[in-house]
């Protein structure tokens, strides 16, 4: 699988930070990912596509309080100045020839 | 304003078939790839096929490989999945999404199309 892992669950408090990370699988840490939030009973949302070098390029409308990053075969999604309204599941999403794959997901609690 | 609408969804016998459709607006369509992506209730995504932007190249989960098939017509700006041999592990809700070329991730997600497999 090309993606590792991805913590189930992470929880921060209502103004503060919290960062979220996907792993990608040994062979394939130069690979991008993309973030995507779905928030209780909706559908999911593209927030973001992180390449192996950082950098970034976030959907329209996704505030800048949404940013990401990397570190090896890490990826990240950092969100700062958490609001209610970011408590959702966040997926990071990886690809290769012929194959899609989605981490398990991260439930992010806002306190 | 980019859109994806999909429809067909509903309720169907294990082993029956059923279609799914998904009209794409506010982007040219023929020029990008498109997914189906799926969610079982109380499940994460999961992937499910993803076809090139000219219907050349389809690529598949294992999980619908020889029963599922993805298919669009960009004269009608639709994406299709033709879901044959139904099984009750396939009651999810389907989601059309489109990629940001071929195979660079989704950027667009549709509302989705609730599939319920039950005798």
């Amino acid at each position: 699988q090309l993606v590792r892992t991805q913590s189930p669950s992470a929880s921060a408090s209502l103004g503060a930070s919290v960062r979220l990370t996907c792993t990608l699988s040994s062979g394939h840490s130069n690979y991008a990912i993309a973030w995507h939030q779905q928030q209780p009973e909706k559908g999911p949302r593209y927030l973001m596509k992180v390449n192996s070098d950082g950098s970034h390029n976030k959907g329209d409308g996704i505030p800048d309080r949404f940013s990401g990053s990397s570190s090896g075969a890490e990826r990240y999604l950092t969100i700062s100045t958490l609001q209610s309204e970011d408590e959702a599941d966040y997926y990071c999403q990886t690809w290769g020839t012929g194959i899609v794959v989605f981490g398990g997901g991260t439930k992010l609690t806002v306190l | 304003q980019v859109q994806l609408v999909e429809s067909g969804g509903g309720v169907v016998q294990p082993g029956r078939s059923l279609r799914l459709s998904c009209v794409a607006s506010g982007f040219t369509f023929n020029s990008f790839g498109m997914h189906w992506v799926r969610q079982a209730p109380g499940k994460g995504l999961e992937w499910v096929a993803l076809i090139s932007y000219d219907g050349s190249d389809r690529y598949y989960a294992d999980s619908v490989k020889g029963r599922f098939t993805i298919s669009r017509d960009n004269s009608k700006n639709t994406l299709y999945l033709q879901m044959n041999s139904l099984r009750d592990e396939d009651t999810a809700v389907y989601y059309c999404a489109k990629d940001q070329g071929w195979n660079y991730g989704v950027d667009v997600w549709g509302q989705g199309t609730t599939v319920t497999v039950s005798s």
